[in-house]
């Protein structure tokens, strides 16, 4: 079974652009999850979504947003980008996310803004 | 609210030492915990969860057991190797995963 897909691996983007990240997740999963991960604050939950509805959202401004599609892949998009939004972008599949599920993590999108 | 704190690292073992990373949660609720393990350049994999009180999670050597009145989840193995080199997570899952800061081991021979 092929694991959560992330594209593209790395990205350097300069200040004001905006970006799209991909997911595709496990087949059959229907819940994906998005990171960010920095040095300086951990991994920081962004949103969630199932079966095309956002479902759960974390505190990000709103040039932070995402999307599933009705066969579960997800794409997130940052707008006027900010230097501080550098940062490793995981994306994490579930079956569904009850609290006993685990999340299968992709290996992340690496996002430079110059 | 719900958060997770780990033990500062970064923390260097000899290989065969014993291992224990701390780990403690804050939640409302009954969470369950969570350790995912990270490799350079590599997403997070789950290495051992618990669901419940008193529930013991293990997986390649790994241990740690669910402790409700001490609020604690901590890592240990018995024997560390040099592939066991890797970034630790605890985290506790409500409708999301919250995670730790992180616990950096390196393993020398």
């Amino acid at each position: 079974k092929a694991g959560v897909t992330q594209t593209p691996r790395y990205l350097i983007k300069t200040r004001g652009q905006q970006v799209t990240l991909s997911c595709s997740p496990i087949s059959g999963h229907r819940s994906v999850s998005w990171y960010q991960q920095t040095p300086g604050q951990g991994l920081q939950f962004l949103f969630e979504y199932f079966s095309e509805t956002q479902r759960n959202k974390g505190n990000f401004p709103g040039r932070f947003s995402g999307r599933q599609f009705s066969n579960s892949r997800s794409e997130m998009n940052v707008s006027t980008l900010e230097l501080g939004d550098s940062a490793l972008y995981l994306c994490a599949s579930s079956p569904d996310r009850g609290r006993d599920t685990e999340a299968f993590f992709g290996q992340g999108t690496r996002l430079t803004v110059v | 609210g719900n958060s997770v704190t780990q033990m500062e690292g970064p923390v260097t073992l000899s290989e065969e030492a014993f291992l224990t990373i701390n780990c403690t949660y804050t939640a409302t609720g009954y969470p369950s915990l969570f350790w995912y393990v990270q490799y350079p350049g590599e997403g997070l994999q789950l290495l051992l969860k618990a669901t419940k009180a008193d529930d013991k999670g293990s997986n390649k050597g790994f241990e740690a057991t669910y402790r409700k009145e001490t609020t604690s989840f901590h890592l240990e193995k018995g024997s560390v190797q040099v592939s066991d080199s890797a970034v630790y997570f605890c985290a506790l899952s409500r409708n999301q995963f919250y995670f730790g800061t992180g616990t950096s081991l390196t393993v020398i021979p």
